[in-house]
């Protein structure tokens, strides 16, 4: 079975930091792309960053830029440090499996780890 | 970037009924668009990619049209297992941008 699992998420003041873990299985982590797409409370879908299938490519939207870094490991898990944590990164991460049909698109989703930040 | 803007924001619709969700793009993205169905308190679930293009699993109920800047998603014969929110997505370009999400409710 396909499947995502995050994990890390919580409680954090304004300007903490955090590190969120997804972890793959049932398919060949190593050859995909792989993204973290957030949604505040109440809100639509927000993509914040993107690592390519062997690490050497990151992109980031430009609200986390500088602040969040996304890394992967060869033991099939997908990591977002975050750190200068503001309110309004409060959202549920979701990491994402990418799938090149016409462009980037999310075909794998995980069940996402809620992140608060608040004093 | 792209801005993507969905139209209605929410509708209302019974069982049967056939839906049809707008999406449109600040500028022309070709078929470079996709949609998820997201229920409540779930992650996204990616529906159609390429604006037409079934993803595997998903019932043929589900149709997508549109090329340039307008889009459309449509539901026939309305399930129960349908009232959800949705989302348009366009691939086109880094960021890949969602528009706002159509809340579909029962009526």
């Amino acid at each position: 079975e396909v499947r995502l699992v995050e994990s890390g998420g919580g409680l954090v003041q304004p300007g903490g930091s955090l590190r969120l873990s997804c972890a793959a299985s049932g398919f060949t982590f190593s050859i995909y792309a792989m993204s973290w797409v957030r949604q505040a409370p109440g809100k639509g879908l927000e993509w914040v960053s993107t690592i390519s299938s062997g690490g050497g490519a990151t992109y980031y939207a430009d609200s986390v830029k500088g602040r969040f870094t996304i890394s992967r490991d060869k033991k099939n898990t997908l990591y977002l440090q975050m750190s200068s944590l503001r309110a309004e990164d409060t959202a549920v991460y979701y990491c994402a499996k990418d799938v090149y049909y016409y462009g980037r698109s999310f075909d794998i989703w995980g069940q996402g780890t809620m992140v608060t930040v608040s004093s | 970037d792209i801005q993507m803007t969905q139209s209605p924001s929410s509708l209302s619709a019974s069982v049967g009924d056939r839906v049809t969700i707008i999406c449109r793009a600040s500028q022309s993205i070709s078929n470079y668009l996709n949609w998820y169905q997201q229920k409540a308190g779930k992650a996204p679930n990616l529906l159609i990619y390429g604006a037409s293009s079934l993803q595997s699993g998903v019932p043929s109920r589900f149709s997508g049209s549109g090329s340039g800047t307008d889009f459309t998603l449509t539901i026939s014969n309305l399930q129960p297992e349908d009232f959800a929110t949705y989302y348009c997505q366009q691939s086109y370009n880094t960021p890949e941008t969602f528009g706002q999400g159509t809340k579909v409710e029962i009526k």
